[in-house]
């Protein structure tokens, strides 16, 4: 079973529509929880972390956490033709052992037509 | 800040040669990961360091190797290259690494091997 899983995509949404990426992952005693963004060609920068049960919100950003189901997401509110992009799911399991890791999604590619 | 510099950006290498890239983190930073990231396999964990010593070590091949110096910057090397090395090399930096910080990722370094 593959550490952290996301709809594998590519999703296609309108200019100003709500984008949802999901997440799953497998160490239930995760600790930790981000999403990155990478554009073609282009290294992963961070645009949102979350570390508790609940939704977190950064601009047009919101992210979700589920520890119970294992499920994290992102929700994009009104998207950009900017926001197309691949979006990673990466996931810090548990501390100790595995310490200074993090296990990456597939990604998800985003296009948002205008 | 500067962010995180990696040397050389692009690399062009035959079968059996080896090759060294190179990490500079942002400064203050302290742990170093590295990561290969390929269309087949997305991002895999290589190695992380932290204050000279390697703490984690991914699923690869002894010919994978790294180090770091005292001024954090670190150095991955691979001998005995295969076609199936090429990819995008990318190391991230991060204050400490305890699991929750943010990993900063630099340009990486896109590797070819003919």
């Amino acid at each position: 079973q593959k550490e952290v899983e996301q709809n594998s995509g590519p999703l296609s949404v309108p200019e100003g529509a709500i984008a949802s990426l999901n997440c799953t992952y497998s160490d239930r005693v995760s600790q930790s929880f981000f999403w990155y963004r990478q554009y073609s060609g282009k290294s992963p920068e961070l645009i949102m972390s979350i570390y508790s049960n609940g939704d977190k919100e950064d601009g047009r950003f919101t992210a979700q956490l589920n520890k119970a189901s294992q499920y994290v997401s992102l929700l994009i509110r009104d998207s950009q033709p900017s926001d197309s992009a691949t979006y990673l799911c990466a996931v810090n399991p548990r501390r100790g052992s595995t310490l200074g890791r993090l296990y990456f999604g597939r990604g998800t590619q985003l296009t948002v037509w205008p | 800040k500067a962010g995180v510099t990696q040397t050389p950006r692009y690399l062009i290498k035959t079968r059996g040669q080896q090759v060294t890239l190179s990490c500079s983190p942002i400064s203050g930073h302290r742990s170093v990961s590295w990561y290969q990231q390929t269309p087949g396999q997305g991002l895999q964990f290589l190695f992380e360091y932290f204050s000279e010593t390697q703490r984690n070590k991914g699923n690869f091949p002894g010919r994978f190797s790294g180090r770091q110096f005292s001024n954090s910057r670190s150095e991955m090397n691979v001998s005995t290259l295969e076609l199936g090395d090429s990819a995008l090399y990318l190391c991230a930096s991060s204050l400490a690494w305890t699991g929750s910080e943010t990993q900063y990722f630099g340009p990486g370094t896109r590797l070819l091997v003919l």
